[in-house]
């Protein structure tokens, strides 16, 4: 299938900080790339839909202000946790579209982010 | 987007074909069912995706009926590496629907 690669894997932060989390498709163009969280034991939450060349759509209940996505190119999504606090360490997981007919959505491997 | 219900957990033992079934009751014309399966600390990775009957590949088979409202991902032979959370979803690929994750299926594959 489809390869999609996040970068960092973990990453360690001091609170108040901001950490940038990036999302590539490797061997397909993705117009549309999605941004979840994941807490211990739960399911993916979906906190964003990133779209090519325009602004993010948030999902109600989060803080658009303080997860920025940048969607800049058809195999780059960044998401970057501004200020961070404890409360915001997760597990990122970005997903991207491969579109078209028979269009799948492909995972990567998720950022585990702690700050403390 | 359709909303999925599975169950919580499974228990099986090695070698034994496991079968999880998920309902989707307000399935959507051009939805087609997704099957992902997640392992501690990855991502989730895709398994089989159909749009009615039967859909095999070299991992799974997915059982469609006529009527669409549930799927049935059929896992044949399962080893202990298949210990995961399986999700179902349901979208619509032409239109790069946002997939919501419902709880997953939790399966547990004993020795």
């Amino acid at each position: 299938g489809a390869v999609v690669s996040q970068h960092p894997s973990w990453v360690i932060c001091k609170s108040g900080t901001s950490v940038k989390i990036e999302c590539r498709s490797l061997d397909f163009q993705a117009t549309t790339m999605f941004w979840y969280r994941q807490f211990p034991k739960q399911s993916l939450m979906l906190m964003a839909t990133s779209n090519e060349g325009s602004k993010a759509t948030y999902e109600q209940g989060v803080e658009k202000d303080k997860f920025l996505i940048n969607h800049a190119s058809l195999t780059l999504s960044t998401l970057t946790v501004t200020s961070a606090h404890p409360e915001d360490s997760s597990f990122y997981i970005c997903s991207a579209s491969t579109g078209g007919a028979g269009n799948t959505i492909y995972f990567g491997e998720g950022s585990w982010l702690t700050v403390v | 987007l359709a909303k999925t219900t599975q169950p919580i957990s499974m228990d099986s033992y090695e070698g034994q074909e496991v079968n999880i079934t998920c309902s989707h009751n307000n399935i959507a014309t051009n939805d087609y069912i997704t099957w992902y399966q997640q392992f501690p600390s990855q991502g989730p990775r895709f398994i089989i995706q159909g749009y009615k009957t039967k859909v095999t590949n070299e991992v799974a088979s997915l059982f469609i009926p006529a009527d669409r409202k549930s799927s049935t991902l059929s896992l044949p032979r399962v080893s202990l590496s298949d210990t995961a959370v399986y999700y179902c979803l349901v979208g619509a690929p032409y239109n790069t629907d946002k997939l919501i994750f419902g709880t997953g299926t939790r399966l547990q594959v004993f020795p």
